[in-house]
């Protein structure tokens, strides 16, 4: 079946830019992850959703971060006024649940943004 | 801060030799993954340890869980060069603040491998 798909695949904008990425998990996965991987380094936890239930947001760097998931499928993750820090592997993941127990994460190819 | 902690950063080897990575937790562990990333590539799962003392195998890797859910173990024998990866253990705790759960990744080990 489909894995998880993101998009786009590499954006790069200009520092101050506003970025949208996209994410769309596998059917029937009710929890999706945000995480952020600089180049060699290891995975920056972002954000989690959970079917309905409050996002875990306190992964979030500053303000600048937000992520929503609509329809309890498709999340997007906006960076605004984009700064070159940011400048990263964005990876999505997701998964059954996650409850007493814990399902493996299937992850997306990511999206590389450059911010120059 | 990050609650858990891998060690080595990085490693290399020998083609043949063998290879442990090491994950321990300051809080005690529901769980604990293992994930492989190659390089350009993205984490794939690879097992999940649950009981304590438990010791898994897929070939030539062994995966343990220590006795207190604390710790961690990924060991390779005569290791290859498609073992070339990023090794990341996440292990699952429960957030008493929220009543939730999260899954921490560690640092990862940086696995090379000379033919």
């Amino acid at each position: 079946g489909a894995g998880v798909s993101q998009s786009p695949s590499n954006k790069v904008t200009e520092k101050g830019k506003d970025v949208e990425l996209r994410c769309d998990p596998i059917s029937g996965h009710t929890a999706l992850y945000w995480y952020r991987q600089s180049l060699g380094q290891g995975l920056e936890f972002l954000i989690y959703f959970q079917g309905n239930s409050a996002p875990d947001k306190s992964g979030l760097p500053s303000d600048r971060f937000s992520a929503e998931r609509t329809g309890g499928s498709v999340s997007t993750l906006t960076i605004q006024r984009t700064q070159q820090e940011d400048s990263a592997v964005y990876l999505c993941a997701s998964s059954l649940r996650l409850a007493v127990s814990s399902y493996e994460q299937y992850f997306g190819p990511g999206t590389r943004l450059t911010v120059t | 801060g990050q609650q858990v902690m891998q060690i080595p950063q990085y490693q290399h080897v020998q083609e043949g030799e063998d290879f442990t990575t090491y994950c321990n937790s300051s809080t005690t562990l529901s769980n604990i993954q293992w994930y492989k990333q190659r390089p350009g590539g993205h984490p794939v799962f690879l097992i999940q340890l649950v009981k304590s003392g438990e010791v898994k195998k897929q070939k030539r890797l062994t995966f343990q869980f220590g006795e207190a859910k604390k710790n961690s173990s990924l060991h390779i024998t005569a290791t290859q060069t498609t073992d070339v990866g990023t090794y990341f253990c996440a292990g699952l705790r429960h957030l008493l603040e929220t009543s939730g759960s999260r899954l921490t990744f560690g640092e990862g080990t940086q696995l090379t491998v000379n033919p």
